[in-house]
């Protein structure tokens, strides 16, 4: 099992609708989790932290997370073309993050 | 302030040359991590840096790699006798420190090895 797994897509969404991304790790002990943005070409950008169970809101974006199911979501509102991107879920491990493979997300006008 | 910086933005090389990537963290932040992304698939850890010391040099694909940080700021990845294998985008982040795990990545460096 890796240890943090995502979907990797293509998610395809319409303009307007709510893009759900999923995540799961197998670390029970992890305390931090993070999502980045990744446009094709480009470097990874941090979106979104969450460290407690619940979610936390920015913007259009929620980040969800439920260690107890060891499952931690990132809920894109009223997306936007400009939304489409890879997104990649992290985990802390010991000493650095855990990178997920990503999911592709391509949002549809 | 500044991002994180790293040079080249893009190098080609030939089979068996060695190339030194460059990464130039953000002020005051004391970790330091590289890491490789191939085409089209996930990140790759290969080493950790807090101050000049690094903990974790898990990640080196072989011991044709190897870095180094002086000064607790600038850092440099050596691959020697470089493999086409070895063409990848190499990815620098820095954070606060040890204790904070957000990460933020410099623009990369696109290797190509022909």
């Amino acid at each position: 099992q890796k240890e943090v797994e995502q979907n990797s897509g293509p998610l395809s969404v319409p303009e307007g609708a709510i893009a759900s991304l999923n995540c799961t790790y197998s670390d029970r002990g992890s305390q931090s989790f993070f999502w980045y943005r990744q446009y094709s070409g480009k470097s990874p950008e941090l979106i979104m932290s969450i460290y407690s169970n619940g979610d936390k809101e920015d913007g259009r974006f929620t980040a969800q997370l439920n260690k107890a199911s060891q499952y931690v979501s990132l809920l894109i509102r009223d997306s936007q073309p400009s939304d489409s991107a890879t997104y990649l879920c992290a985990v802390r491990g010991a000493q650095k993050l855990v990178f997920g493979q990503g999911t592709r997300l391509t949002i549809n006008p | 302030g500044a991002g994180v910086s790293q040079s080249p933005s893009n190098k080609v090389t030939e089979k068996g040359k060695d190339v030194e990537l460059r990464c130039d963290p953000i002020s005051g932040h004391t970790a330091l991590y590289w890491y490789r992304q191939s085409l089209g698939q996930g990140l790759e850890f290969l080493i950790y840096f807090q101050g000049n010391s690094a903990p974790d040099k898990s990640g080196l694909p072989s011991d044709r790699f190897s870095a180094e940080r002086t000064g607790g700021s600038v850092s440099t990845l050596t691959i020697q006798r470089t493999q086409q294998e070895d063409s990848a985008v190499y990815l620098c982040a820095s954070t606060r420190g040890a204790a904070s795990y957000e990460q933020y990545f410099g623009p990369g460096t696109r290797l190509t090895v022909t």
